[in-house]
């Protein structure tokens, strides 16, 4: 099945330490989105590539950056893990800006 | 900011219809109402979406009011496995976000 998959689902990771969340789809689409979501919250959209065009969200901290190097393949890095970047992190893709998003399991982040 | 408004909780018994209501006073004519869910742990899961009609699939249907400021999705023979958090998301079509809410809980009783 066409799908988004997102590795590892569980990152453990120390305070500073910088760290790669994975996220791949087999769907051929055009669009990768990145979503943060912390605790009891609702997701909220970090960044996202329109094929190679890289649109970063207003107040996405300069912490996080991420790369697409294949339609199929994109990381998301966060240079200097703090407490407060402990999250779900979610990964979807859609075939267009009008088309449906599709979302992966997620990665939930852990920062000791 | 989410442009929709939506109850913080639901009960539902399994076998009954689930009827989760969503308003978006607000919303544009270009603007779409999306319905996703997401059950503990897991990725946001895509329902079904519509403009002005209603729609329905194999999940769902999606009744959106004549004046289009409110909808309602249903879920026709809610079983356990739905209880999840449903989003309704306002969306415009050329738009590549998605602004979520605090959504509804809605559990499902046996």
């Amino acid at each position: 099945d066409a799908m988004v998959i997102q590795n590892p689902r569980y990152q453990v990771t120390q305070f500073g330490k910088p760290v790669t969340l994975s996220c791949s789809q087999t769907l051929n689409h055009n669009v990768m989105y990145w979503y943060q979501q912390k605790s009891s919250q609702a997701p909220k959209l970090l960044f996202h590539y329109y094929d190679k065009d890289f649109n970063n969200e207003a107040d996405t901290p300069d912490n996080f950056q991420s790369r697409r190097p294949n339609t199929s393949f994109c990381f998301l890095d966060i240079r200097s893990p703090g407490l407060g970047d402990a999250a779900m992190y979610l990964c979807a893709t859609s075939g267009g800006y009008q088309e449906t998003q599709y979302f992966g399991p997620g990665t939930r982040l852990l920062v000791l | 900011d989410a442009k929709t408004t939506q109850p913080p909780s639901m009960d539902c018994a399994e076998g009954r219809a689930a009827n989760l209501p969503c308003n978006h006073s607000t919303i544009s004519g270009n603007e779409y109402v999306y319905w996703y869910r997401q059950i503990h742990s897991q990725g946001p899961q895509y329902i079904i979406h519509g403009l002005k009609n209603n729609e329905t699939n194999e999940m769902a249907s999606l009744i959106i009011t004549e004046d289009r400021k409110s909808s309602t999705l249903i879920l026709p023979h809610a079983t356990l496995r739905d209880t999840a958090v449903y989003y309704c998301i306002v969306k415009e079509g050329g738009s590549e976000k998605l602004v979520f809410g605090k959504g509804t809980k809605l559990t499902v009783n046996p």
